[in-house]
């Protein structure tokens, strides 16, 4: 079955500087890849997602994710991050004609003013 | 519309003890997902349901744990003998196939 790893548990940053969320992943055939957020009290909500296609995707509130095939890579950047934007940060892949989705261990992302 | 409902939002139970925890899908979604988050533990895999296909049960994490889905919609979640490593928040997600899932606001699980 495919699998996730999200390199960083913690990322601390200042408001207004860049942040870059790293997520790999596991599978022998191909995927869709997924990023969730979940903000603090609250349930967990879409991101951001890549099907096909261009492998730039870019979703709500600022973010983007680049999906790079040869490092099996899916990580998500936003080049200046909001006090808003604390929360935890979940990537997550299913296989392409299985919908059964993975998620990572979540990063939690704390922005200091 | 109406989005995933989980009932109930809290459930506290004394150690031994069975609990049944409800998910209500979107309507017309054909996959359902039961994950656990407990603190610091990300989200933990349970049980994937497909149509009519037979679930994916291995993220189950013992015999303990069972769960079911009648007329492709409603779901439940048995854990029987409680334990206290079984407090978490059940989350239930629904999604139609190669979809995005939309989760619900959980089921906090406290096991006293």
């Amino acid at each position: 079955a495919q699998s996730v790893t999200q390199l960083d548990s913690q990322v601390p940053v200042f408001e207004e500087a860049p942040v870059e969320l790293r997520c790999n992943y596991s599978s022998s055939v191909s995927v869709y890849l997924f990023w969730y957020v979940q903000y603090p009290n609250q349930g967990l909500q879409l991101l951001l997602k890549y099907l096909s296609g261009s492998t730039l995707v870019k979703g709500i509130n600022g973010f983007e994710a680049e999906f790079n095939k040869s490092q099996t890579s899916f990580h998500l950047r936003k080049p200046s991050v909001h006090i808003s934007d604390t929360a935890e940060y979940f990537c997550a892949v299913s296989e392409v004609g299985n919908n059964d989705m993975r998620f990572g261990a979540g990063t939690r992302l704390t922005v200091k003013p | 519309g109406a989005g995933v409902s989980q009932s109930p939002s809290n459930k506290v139970t004394e150690k031994g003890k069975d609990v049944e925890l409800r998910c209500d899908p979107i309507s017309g979604h054909t996959a359902l997902y039961w994950y656990r988050q407990s603190l610091g533990q990300g989200l933990e895999f349970l049980i994937y349901f497909q149509g009519n296909s037979a679930p994916d049960k291995s993220g189950l994490p013992s015999d303990r744990f069972s769960a079911e889905r009648t007329g492709g919609s409603v779901s439940t979640l048995t854990i029987q003998r409680t334990q206290q490593e079984d407090s978490a928040v059940y989350l239930c997600a629904s999604s139609l196939t190669n979809s995005p899932l939309h989760f619900g606001n959980g089921t906090r699980l406290t096991v006293t």
